[in-house]
């Protein structure tokens, strides 16, 4: 199975702080067909998971643009340029290029 | 707009069959390119995936699992299902099911159903 490695763990941050998410997989994420099928999720508090990224870097409908996603192959960043108090919970990145899917064990983001 | 619903036993014991189900709406599974999976999440943990079904009716499964699963569907009725045979304490957990598009990621997710293995 693919494994994806975040980090760092936890992050601290204050608001209105630019952070990144590193997302590292254990083989490369590029399927035949093209795509990437490499995304994140950000699990708030007592919620269900939600997008916000897909396919490395196109925004999902309704998802402010302080979120962005970047990288290819192995090496994937979620940045969030500019904190807000609603985007604390647990992110993960998830892959579907290789069954099975599998997701990485998540980055909880919590304010300093 | 799109939901999903998940609804199961709440407590079961093991070596028992669990059953969910997920009921939803905004989209068929008849049309093109569009799935239905499941995912769990055990109390303070991460996400396991478990399977997929699509509106062709392929099926993929967790391959750490996929004795104990069968996934299936009612497109008629919007639902899509979940049977794991035999479970232990070790499926504790909250169950979702999320919609899938054949272009990539689960992008609607239901509210998760608490499923406790106890005797």
């Amino acid at each position: 199975d693919v494994v994806l490695t975040q980090t760092p763990p936890t992050l601290s941050a204050t608001i209105g702080q630019s952070v990144s998410i590193s997302c590292r997989s254990s083989q490369s994420l590029l399927h035949s067909n093209g795509n990437t099928y490499l995304h994140w999720l950000l699990q708030r508090p007592g919620q269900s998971p939600q997008l916000l990224i897909y396919l490395v870097s196109r925004l999902e409908s309704g998802v402010p643009n302080r979120f962005s996603g970047s990288g290819s192959g192995t090496d994937f960043t979620l940045k969030i340029s500019g904190v807000e108090a609603e985007d604390l919970g647990v992110y993960y990145c998830v892959q579907g290029t290789h069954a099975p899917y599998t997701f990485g064990a998540g980055t909880k983001l919590e304010l300093k | 707009q799109v939901t999903l619903k998940e609804s199961g036993p709440g407590i079961l014991q093991p070596s028992q069959t669990l059953s969910l189900t997920c009921t939803f709406s905004g989209f068929s599974l008849s049309t093109y390119g569009m799935g239905v999976g499941w995912i769990r999440q055990p109390s303070g943990k991460g996400l396991e995936w478990l399977a997929n079904i699509w509106w062709d009716d392929d099926k993929y499964y967790n391959p750490s699992l996929k004795n104990r699963l069968t996934i299936s569907k009612d497109t008629s009725n919007n639902q899509a299902f979940l049977k794991i045979t035999n479970v232990d304490t070790a499926d504790t957990a909250t169950y979702y099911c999320a919609r899938i598009l054949i272009t990539g990621p689960f992008d609607y997710w239901g509210q998760g159903v608490m499923v406790t293995v106890s005797s």
